[in-house]
This record gives C-alpha cells, sequence and structure tokens, in this order.
C-alpha cells in the first residue's frame, strides 16, 4: 500500500478550461475527501464519500466542481469552466473511519492562467 | 463563524528554545476529536496526533507534547528543544459527527526555527 495518490501533481489550464483531477485512496479505506487549499491557508472541506456516496458538500463546491466515486474506489474532482479564483492546491484524504484519523494525498496544484 | 482559531500567524524561535502553538476550538458536539497536522515547506500534511473528546490526558511524543483542555475548549501543541526541522506550518484541526468527521482546519501557524 503506497497511501494515497493524486493525479497530476501540478496542472496548468487557462481560464474556462475543464480540469480534471484523479484520487487513488488507500484500499481499505471507506470515506474518502477532499478538500481545498490557498496560499496562507488551512485547507478547506470541499465534499466526502463514504464508499460510493456523496454524503455531504460544502457551499464552497459551486455548480462548476463536481466529484465522483464510481464502485467506492477512486475518486475524480472535476472543475468546468475554471477560473483564476480555482487556482489553488487541491488535496485528497482517506479514512477507514473518519474519527481515526485521515492519510492525506500529496495533493494536486491547478493554476488557471 | 471560525471553528478553529490559531491566533499565532507566524512563530520565529532559536533552535533549542519551546515553542506552544495555541488552538481553540468551538463545537457544539459532545463527541469530537482534535489534531494537528504538519505542513512542512515540501507541502505534504503529516499527521502528528488525534485526541478524542473524552481523553484529556496530555500527551507527550518525544520533544511534542499536546496540552487539551476541555475548560478553555483548548489543545495547545509545544515543541520542546526546537530543531530547524520543525520549521513548518501546523494545523490544528476539529473533526465532529454533525459534518461527517470532516477536517475543519485552523489557518495554521507559520514555526520558523533559527539556527
Amino acid at each position: 500500500d503506497t497511501g494515497v495518490s493524486q493525479d497530476p501533481r501540478h496542472k496548468i489550464t487557462k481560464r474556462g478550461q475543464n480540469v480534471t483531477f484523479r484520487c487513488d485512496p488507500i484500499s481499505e479505506h471507506n470515506r474518502l475527501y477532499w478538500y481545498r487549499q490557498t496560499l496562507g491557508q488551512g485547507p478547506e472541506f470541499l465534499t466526502y464519500f463514504q464508499n460510493e456516496a456523496q454524503l455531504e458538500k460544502s457551499r464552497l463546491l459551486s455548480d462548476r466542481f463536481s466529484a465522483e466515486r464510481p464502485k467506492g474506489s477512486f475518486s475524480t474532482l472535476e472543475i468546468q469552466r475554471t477560473e483564476q479564483g480555482d487556482s489553488a492546491m487541491y488535496l485528497c484524504a482517506s479514512s477507514a473511519h473518519g474519527r481515526n484519523g485521515y492519510t492525506f494525498g500529496s495533493g494536486t496544484r491547478l493554476t488557471v492562467v | 463563524a471560525q471553528k478553529v482559531t490559531q491566533a499565532q500567524t507566524e512563530i520565529s524561535v532559536v533552535e533549542k528554545e519551546d515553542v506552544t502553538l495555541d488552538c481553540v476550538y468551538e463545537t457544539r458536539d459532545t463527541t469530537y476529536y482534535l489534531f494537528w497536522y504538519k505542513q512542512p515547506p515540501s507541502g505534504e500534511l503529516v499527521f502528528l496526533i488525534r485526541r478524542n473528546s473524552f481523553d484529556e490526558q496530555n500527551e507527550i511524543s518525544g520533544r511534542y507534547s499536546w496540552n487539551f483542555q476541555k475548560s478553555t475548549s483548548s489543545f495547545n501543541f509545544t515543541i520542546t528543544a526546537s530543531q530547524v526541522v520543525d520549521s513548518a506550518v501546523y494545523f490544528c484541526a476539529l473533526s465532529e459527527a454533525e459534518s461527517g468527521y470532516a477536517l475543519n482546519f485552523g489557518k495554521g501557524t507559520s514555526l520558523l526555527v533559527t539556527p
């Protein structure tokens, strides 16, 4: 088990383009979380899945954002019509149960130009 | 409203000094969990400790110690005899049942340890 993997590590995109990020959690973890971190701030919760069910979404997750976790394994986070304000580090974390702690991936750094 | 407050934005100390990072939280849940994470310049979030709301025992791990006080809603973190490698941003986080145990992070304290 190599921990939580995120792909790509870096993404530069032009404003208005769509981007998709992937997260592969630790295999036995049923919970998967997405966070966004901007410079100088702590990570902010976006959404989470328990198995394949998306159970909660933050108000930060506008209708341009969508996340999926088909079959309760890997997850994707898509941002449509990217804006410069979307530039941030997108972090994925997984957990066997939320109470027991989380393992974070290395993140995908998105730059919208 | 900010659920986790880390009032210290930046702290600078000289190597071997002790330093305490403050964390104050707010919750209505009786069952909750508190965490500290370290984020070095490389960017990954490194788990340091998890504490549940029913366990107020202080914990020591090497040069690190944590002081959890429910009466003041605080979960402070002390590094004894700081080292240059301790330089990082440290985040305190709260996890509650009402939010599916998603982590609610503070804004972080940037610690710089100089030789």
